[in-house]
């Protein structure tokens, strides 16, 4: 099993519809949980950063930590053509460990 | 804030000639860097950690004397692909750690990434 689950998708939406992407893991050690955002061809891109549970928001993206369930969640509402990207989770414990990355998940937004 | 370049951004190369990527964090001082390959369609694959001033910590399975890493200040690091061949082909992304306490750092912040081609 590995560390962190992560369905790949394709996930195709229309425009303005909410997006929900999720990761599972198995280490009840992790505490720091993040969100990147990567365009073809191009470097990840730090989108949300939560540590231990609960919610955080920020503009149409809000982020969920649920560790009693080892569940992550971030959800992006009215989705636009430029959300269109891959949406990888990342975790660690803390104490500068090395980051723990899901698949990623393929997201297209069609106008 | 939090600026990562990457140089250069594609690099196509004959097999067996070395190529060197350089790292710099641009509006922070990174203590830590991290080196990272990507193929087609996977997720990232964690190859090194770099440390500033000392040596760097190979994942399993990386040739450190295939992949050398150079850490050399608080906002560059620098890897070179030795005798490059076909099969180190990938997309290589450097990220760097913001030294500052608190609770950002243990984010990551990425490069643009370089985009090599062995021929």
């Amino acid at each position: 099993q590995k560390e962190v689950e992560q369905d790949p998708g394709p996930l195709s939406v229309p425009e303005g519809a909410i997006v929900s992407l999720n990761c599972t893991y198995s280490n009840s050690a992790f505490q720091y949980f993040m969100w990147y955002r990567q365009y073809s061809r191009k470097g990840p891109e730090l989108l949300m950063y939560t540590y231990s549970s609960g919610n955080k928001e920020d503009g149409r993206f809000t982020a969920q930590v649920d560790k009693s369930s080892k569940y992550i969640s971030l959800f992006i509402r009215d989705s636009q053509p430029s959300d269109s990207a891959t949406y990888l989770c990342a975790m660690n414990a803390g104490n500068n460990r090395k980051l723990i990355w899901g698949l990623g998940t393929s997201l297209a937004v069609n106008p | 804030g939090a600026v990562v370049s990457q140089h250069p951004s594609r690099v196509i190369c004959k097999s067996g000639t070395s190529v060197k990527i350089e790292c710099r964090s641009l509006d922070f001082q990174a203590t830590t860097m991290f080196w990272y390959r990507q193929f087609p369609k996977q997720s990232l694959m964690l190859m090194a950690t770099s440390n500033e001033g000392s040596k760097a910590t190979y994942e399993q399975g990386v040739e450190k004397d295939k992949f050398l890493i150079n850490h050399a200040s608080l906002t560059l690091s620098t890897l070179t692909v030795t005798s490059a061949h076909p099969e180190d082909s990938s997309f290589y992304i450097c990220s760097a750690r913001d030294r500052r306490s608190g609770g950002f750092g243990e984010t990551q912040y990425f490069g643009p990434g370089t985009r090599l081609l062995v021929l």
